[in-house]
């Protein structure tokens, strides 16, 4: 299977911070990416498809870059709502979809 | 508005079996593929299975680590998607979640878990 490796694990940032989480796979994937965010108690949310595609509704400051093996999630200014977990996951390796292990974004 | 609303989890021993269910709505359900996907205690999310539409054949595949002993499968006329557990293990402990499984995109066609229930807690232990 394609295993997805994220860094950090986890950061602190303050609100107005430009946060960066790095996603890499095993394998060249292609923009075969989506990126969910998940706060506490809370079922995951799509907030990017196929690399750089953001779901309708996710607010601009949300951006997707990358292809093949190494990607980016980059929020433009953190705001409080945006302190939850992101997880990078791809759909390269039908139908063996494989989640990164998370990064956690909490307040410093 | 699509709402996916897991139910059956619950604690159960190890070789036990249990049937988790999620109740569709807001969307055309028997056009849909499915998916289940779990969440163990303080790991990554994990891809279980998946149904096709009965249009595109219902057929299902499954993670590995479930192959042969979970099966998913749907009742349209119900608008309800199942996942049947059997010889639960330790390791099956986890928040299962429902979701919608569709293509997104034009130039690259991905496939994306869209809509998420909020999950249903299954706990295997003696």
């Amino acid at each position: 299977d394609i295993q997805m490796t994220q860094s950090p694990s986890s950061l602190s940032a303050s609100v107005g911070d430009r946060v960066t989480i790095t996603c890499r796979a095993t394998q060249n994937i292609a923009t075969f990416l989506n990126w969910y965010q998940q706060k506490p108690g809370k079922a995951p949310k799509l907030l990017i498809y196929a690399a750089s595609n953001l779901q309708s509704g996710v607010p601009s400051r949300f951006s997707g870059r990358g292809s093949g093996t190494d990607f980016t999630l980059t929020i433009g200014s953190l705001q409080p709502e945006d302190f939850a977990i992101y997880y990078c996951q791809q759909s390269y390796s039908s139908p063996r979809y494989t989640f990164g292990q998370g990064t956690r974004v909490e307040i410093k | 508005e699509v709402q996916l609303a897991e139910s059956g989890g619950g604690l159960i021993k190890p070789g036990g079996s249990l049937r988790l269910s999620c109740a569709a709505s807001g969307f055309t359900f028997s056009d849909a593929w499915m998916s289940w996907v779990r969440q163990g205690p303080g790991k990554r999310l994990e891809w279980v299975g998946r149904i096709k539409s009965k249009t595109d054949g219902g057929t299902t595949d499954y993670a590995a680590p479930v192959k042969g002993r979970f099966t998913i499968s749907r009742d349209d006329s119900e608008n309800t998607l199942y996942l049947q557990m059997n010889g639960l293990k330790t390791e099956d402990t986890g928040i299962y979640y429902c979701t919608t499984f569709r293509t997104f995109g034009d130039v690259v066609v991905i496939w994306v878990f869209d809509s998420w229930g909020q999950g249903t807690l299954v706990t295997v232990s003696s």
